[in-house]
């Protein structure tokens, strides 16, 4: 039972480019929406996080927009960098009690120089 | 401070044996979690431990079980291994207090079963 829906599954960007990822979730009652990258060889590592009270979030590069009437959210990378090459996952989960992650199926980013 | 840390790296077990996965934190957390990482499936929750002393089946819990030995540990048992459990092992752990918490990760652990 797939309840994030993550797209595209690849994505390919010119250095200095924007990349976009996106999710879509269905459960109404998930109330946090991290997004994880990994390296290669390595475990994911949490990148950035929003709130559904917020339409958007941003951390340097990083932005997480955010539209809870359509239920989704997406990543948006500004002025993507070789070392942004990685997998990147969308997640979500009901903040209360334990945290049980619902995670995407990831996008693999390639950055060119 | 090494975070999370997984045994071992590398797994290859025949179909019918059996192992088990260890991992351990060192940041005091209380809840830990294993999950599965597949190709085109992102990470399935097999199991997590909300405290010490407790443990709760994920999302794909059959063929597994597990252990919270102590607050630092948990492992992850596979009783007999199936080529379907060829995959990634991750654990991770939070501090266990709800509200949206980072998830800190280990390095995994690669199996494969022939």
């Amino acid at each position: 039972q797939q309840q994030v829906k993550q797209s595209p599954q690849s994505l390919i960007v010119q250095k200095g480019g924007i990349s976009i990822i996106n999710c879509a979730y269905e459960n109404t009652a998930f109330d946090y929406f991290p997004w994880y990258q990994q390296f290669p060889g390595k475990g994911p590592a949490l990148l950035i996080a929003i709130r559904p009270d917020v339409s958007e979030k941003k951390e340097g590069r990083f932005t997480i927009s955010f539209n809870k009437s359509a239920k989704q959210f997406s990543l948006h990378i500004m002025d993507s960098q070789p070392g942004d090459s990685a997998t990147y996952f969308c997640a979500a989960s009901i903040s209360w009690g334990v945290d049980k992650l619902i995670f995407g199926t990831g996008t693999r980013l390639q950055v060119f120089p | 401070n090494a975070g999370v840390t997984q045994t071992p790296k590398f797994q290859v077990l025949k179909t019918g044996q059996s192992m088990t996965l260890q991992c351990a934190q060192d940041m005091n957390h209380n809840s830990m979690y294993w999950y599965r990482q597949d190709p085109g499936m992102g990470l399935r929750l097999i199991y997590y431990s909300a405290s010490e002393g407790t443990t709760d089946k994920g999302e794909v819990p059959n063929g597994y079980n597990v252990s919270r030995l102590n607050k630092r540990e948990f492992s992850l048992r596979l009783e007999s291994a199936a080529p379907s459990q060829t995959s990634v092992y991750f654990c991770a752990s939070t501090q266990g207090q709800g509200l949206g918490e980072t998830q800190y990760f280990g390095p995994g652990t690669r199996l494969l079963v022939l």
